[in-house]
């Protein structure tokens, strides 16, 4: 069976750090994958970890434990525009398929 | 440019009837992509098709139906047997270079009334 697990939602400030975890329990692994989903619009993919450890790709860095079936997204220096939800997906073994969380809302304040 | 199209972007129709979404795509991917997202909710996989002439049902595949005649177009038609279509549907493609990542198209918001 397929498990994934993120929050539902977080709240977070200008300018501050914010850190977004995902958990699966998967019956295969061969990557995973977080997206940006503003309100109504299509995801847009950000980050791919496949191997253990951290991605950094500018204000945004994803971390990944095989092991732990733990993995995080990492926002700093957060900007209004960062108020989107956020999906977390795991490719199955064939790497044909993705299974997605229900996604965490995150709202940036003033 | 390359990319995915979907339209319409909004579409309504009445209880019963059968309604047939397009997708479009101009990258030369070999894999498409139905999902369906409901309100707060990720996305769940309707069918995908990694080849022509080939598809497979995904997780909530009753009361839809596609066709994959071409490369570029993967159509999928909510039927009358689908007891809840009103949701945001997003049509995804995917290459084989990289990391084979999938990319979206904008999405039909269908309501049925």
């Amino acid at each position: 069976g397929q498990n994934i697990d993120q929050p539902t939602e977080m709240t977070a400030t200008e300018g501050a750090i914010v850190q977004i975890n995902c958990t699966y329990q998967t019956s295969g692994f061969n990557g995973l994958f977080w997206y940006q989903q503003h309100a109504g619009e299509a995801p847009t993919f950000l980050s791919y970890n496949v191997l253990d450890g951290l991605e950094e790709k500018g204000r945004f860095s994803s971390f990944l434990s095989r092991s732990k079936g733990y993995s995080y997204l990492l926002l700093k220096e957060l900007q209004m525009k960062d108020s989107a939800s956020y999906l977390c997906a795991v490719r199955d073994n064939a790497g044909n398929m993705l299974t997605f969380g229900g996604g965490t809302r995150l709202m940036v304040k003033p | 440019d390359g990319g995915i199209t979907q339209s319409p972007k909004y579409l309504f129709r009445k209880e019963g009837q059968n309604v047939t979404l397009s997708c479009e795509q101009n990258l030369n991917h070999d894999a498409m992509y139905w999902y369906r997202q409901d309100p707060g909710q990720g996305l769940r996989l309707i069918y995908y098709s990694q080849i022509v002439n080939d598809f497979q049902k995904g997780d909530i595949a009753e009361g839809y139906s596609v066709s994959r005649e071409k490369k570029e177009s993967f159509p999928l038609t909510v039927t009358s047997a689908q007891k809840n279509p009103t949701a945001f549907y997003l049509c995804a493609s995917r290459g084989r270079e990289g990391t084979d990542t999938q990319y979206f198209g904008p999405g039909t918001r269908l309501t049925v009334l």
